[in-house]
C-alpha cells in the first residue's frame, strides 16, 4: 500500500519564475488536499478536490496559484511568478469521502524556497 | 471561528521520563473531529488519532494516551515513558467539516537521552 507522494521534494527559484508541484494520493482516496506550512507553524489550508472537482479555496490561495486535478487522480499546484513570501513546504493530503468523515493522510511535502 | 491552541512551544524531558502536550480548542459546532499528528525531522506529517467530538472516551495506544474533555475543550496528549524516537513536533488539530483541518502551531518535543 503505497501512501501519498509528492514531486519534486525540494524546489530552489528564483523570484518570478513559475513552478508546479505535483501530488499522488493513496489510490483509492477521493479526496485531495493541499496545505502550507511556513517555518514554526502548523500547516495551513490551500484548497481541497473531491474527485476532479475543486470544492473549496482558502484566501491564501492568491490569483498566482492554481491547482488542478484533471482526472480525479493526481493533482498539481502552480505558483506563477513567486515571491520570497511563497518559501515554505507545501503538503499534499489524501482521504475517502464517507460520512462521518475520515482521516487524512499526508506526503512528504515539497519544499520551496524562493531567492 | 475555529482555533487550536497548543501553549507549549517547546518540551524537553529525559528519555523514560512521562510528558503531557496541551491542547486547547474552540468551536461552535457541537459536531467536529480532533487529531493529533507527529512531525519528525523528516518532514512528513504522521497520523496518530483521530476523535470525533460524540466520544468523550480517553484512548490508550502503547505508550501514548489521550485524554478529551469537552468541559474544558481540552484533548491532550501523554506519552508514557519517552524514547529518543519520540522527539518531534507534534500538531493538535481541528475539523468542523470533515474537510479542512485547522492545525495548532504545534509543540517541539525533545526526548534527551
Amino acid at each position: 500500500d503505497t501512501g501519498v507522494s509528492q514531486d519534486p521534494r525540494h524546489k530552489i527559484t528564483k523570484r518570478g519564475q513559475n513552478v508546479t508541484f505535483r501530488c499522488d494520493p493513496i489510490s483509492e482516496h477521493n479526496r485531495l488536499y493541499w496545505y502550507r506550512q511556513t517555518l514554526g507553524q502548523g500547516p495551513e489550508f490551500l484548497t481541497y478536490f473531491q474527485n476532479e472537482a475543486q470544492l473549496e479555496k482558502s484566501r491564501l490561495l492568491s490569483d498566482r496559484f492554481s491547482a488542478e486535478r484533471p482526472k480525479g487522480s493526481f493533482s498539481t499546484l502552480e505558483i506563477q511568478r513567486t515571491e520570497q513570501g511563497d518559501s515554505a513546504m507545501y503538503l499534499c493530503a489524501s482521504s475517502l469521502d464517507r460520512v462521518g468523515g475520515e482521516t487524512q493522510y499526508f506526503g512528504p511535502g515539497t519544499r520551496l524556497l524562493v531567492l | 471561528a475555529q482555533k487550536v491552541t497548543q501553549a507549549q512551544t517547546e518540551i524537553s524531558v529525559v528519555e523514560k521520563e512521562d510528558v503531557t502536550l496541551d491542547c486547547v480548542y474552540e468551536t461552535r459546532d457541537t459536531t467536529y473531529y480532533l487529531f493529533w499528528y507527529k512531525q519528525p525531522p523528516s518532514g512528513e506529517l504522521v497520523f496518530l488519532i483521530r476523535r470525533n467530538s460524540f466520544d468523550e472516551q480517553n484512548e490508550i495506544s502503547g505508550r501514548y494516551s489521550w485524554n478529551f474533555q469537552k468541559s474544558t475543550s481540552s484533548f491532550n496528549f501523554t506519552i508514557t515513558a519517552s524514547q529518543v524516537v519520540d522527539s518531534a513536533v507534534y500538531f493538535c488539530a481541528l475539523s468542523e467539516t470533515e474537510d479542512k483541518i485547522i492545525f495548532g502551531k504545534g509543540t517541539r518535543l525533545h526526548i534527551l537521552p
